[in-house]
């Protein structure tokens, strides 16, 4: 089983909706929570980091963070084209820099 | 600013035979990373640099790559010699803090 589990869609939704992505994860040392956004043949780019549990929004973009059912979400309101892109879940525990990336989900917004 | 330069941005190669690919670190980054990404799956570890230090290199597979940082700054990595499963996006990375910025990955296709 893998420490972290995504997703691999495709998820297809239209212009405007509210979009859903999710990770679970296994391993209870992981602290530090991340969102990284992947558009074809670019390196990833970070968009959201949270520490521990709890909720963080920035603009459209909400992270949760539910370490009690290691389990971690991106909110992404008012959907546009381009976002349309692969996101990668993340973590990492407190005392490593290693970090350690879900599969990625393709997400595909229809104008 | 500059982001993470690597080159050549595609390579392809016959097994058996060498390759290198070069990073640009962010002026100023003293972490460097160097990451293996499969089609499909999210980036993996390979090294990652203190300034000329190799501080993690725990999933380099040794017998046939190699990575050097000689001066702090800009890295290579190799593989010598190349088999068909190498075949992937290699991604460079640099931080100074928690932030880790990709550049655009070498897409090395082995045949």
């Amino acid at each position: 089983q893998k420490e972290v589990e995504q997703d691999p869609g495709p998820l297809s939704v239209p212009e405007g909706a509210i979009v859903s992505l999710n990770c679970t994860y296994s391993n209870s040392a992981f602290q530090y929570f991340m969102w990284y956004r992947q558009y074809s043949r670019k390196g990833p780019e970070l968009l959201m980091y949270t520490y521990s549990s709890g909720n963080k929004e920035d603009g459209r973009f909400t992270a949760q963070v539910d370490k009690s059912s290691k389990y971690i979400s991106l909110f992404i309101r008012d959907s546009q084209p381009s976002d349309s892109a692969t996101y990668l879940c993340a973590m990492r525990n407190s005392s490593a820099s290693k970090i350690i990336f879900g599969s990625g989900t393709r997400l595909s917004i229809r104008p | 600013e500059a982001g993470v330069v690597q080159s050549p941005r595609y390579k392809i190669i016959e097994k058996k035979q060498p390759v290198a690919f070069w990073c640009n670190p962010i002026s100023g980054h003293n972490t460097l990373y160097w990451y293996l990404q499969n089609l499909g799956q999210g980036p993996e570890l390979l090294i990652r640099y203190e300034n000329e230090e190799a501080v993690d290199d725990s999933q380099l597979p040794k017998d046939r790559f190699s990575a050097e940082r000689l001066k702090g700054v800009d890295s290579t990595l190799k593989i010598q010699p190349a088999e068909l499963g190498d075949s992937a996006v290699y991604l460079c990375a640099s931080s100074l803090g928690d932030e880790q910025y990709f550049g655009p990955g070498t897409r090395l296709t082995v045949t």
